[in-house]
């Protein structure tokens, strides 16, 4: 079955970078693109960017553009989100979340568990 | 960046009535080129992450059942669910894939009355 698995908890100092992965598993790596979501404590979903699991490129969000970065090992089917510059507005749950290419829909459907990100000094 | 405003911000419907969440975006989210609506609604119970239940606008995602339907094209949107029952209490949020950034609706919360 489809499982997007997700790192643990992290708290960070403002100012601090912080890493998430996403393990991918029961489905073929390369036909499908990650994106990255997250949702500040009692609000809504915000959009952070995708990754292309073949080649390697990203979109990300002009807000993020110059704090967020994507990767991917396809030797572990895993893929990386690092934010850097943390300030206490990063504080969320993170998600990691699957869709097909650009032409089939960039519609998600399946997600990871979410990673709680807390920025605290 | 399209802004999606999703109405009412929440909703109280008894067991075994219909609940209707609207979601309007600020610009079209139809490719001419496919006639296709690049708009997707998502169900969020507490503690989860947020379950796919329409995409295309209009196409239920496998195992999702037939009481929930979307429709609309263009700009505006509705996601419905014909029957409510006691496990549909969640938060119900739209969102559009037709260009960056992919933004999602505010959210809609539906709770039994």
């Amino acid at each position: 079955q489809v499982q997007l698995v997700q790192s643990g908890a992290d708290v960070k100092k403002p100012g601090a970078s912080v890493k998430i992965s996403c393990k991918a598993s029961g489905y073929s790596f390369s036909s499908y693109y990650i994106h990255w979501v997250r949702q500040a404590p009692g609000q809504g979903l915000e959009w952070m960017g995708v990754i292309n699991p073949t080649g390697g490129g990203t979109n990300y969000a002009q807000k993020l553009q110059v704090r967020i970065t994507m990767t991917r090992d396809t030797s572990t089917t895993t893929v990386y989100m690092e934010l850097s510059s943390l300030r206490s507005e990063d504080t969320a749950v993170y998600y990691c979340a699957r869709s097909p290419d650009r032409n089939s829909g960039y519609y998600l459907d399946y997600w990871g568990q979410g990673t709680l990100v807390t920025v605290s000094s | 960046d399209i802004v999606m405003t999703q109405s009412p911000d929440s909703l109280a419907v008894s067991l075994g009535e219909g609940a209707t969440v609207n979601c309007k975006s600020s610009q079209s989210v139809l490719y001419s080129s496919n006639n296709k609506n690049y708009l997707a609604w998502y169900q969020q119970k507490p503690g989860q992450p947020p379950k796919l239940l329409i995409y295309w606008a209009s196409t239920r995602e496998s195992g999702v059942p037939d009481r929930f339907s979307g429709s609309g094209s263009g700009t505006d949107f509705t996601l419905t669910i014909s029957s409510l029952q006691a496990e549909d209490v969640a938060v119900y949020y739209c969102q559009q894939y037709y260009s960056t950034p992919y933004t999602f609706g505010q959210g809609t919360k539906l709770e039994i009355k």
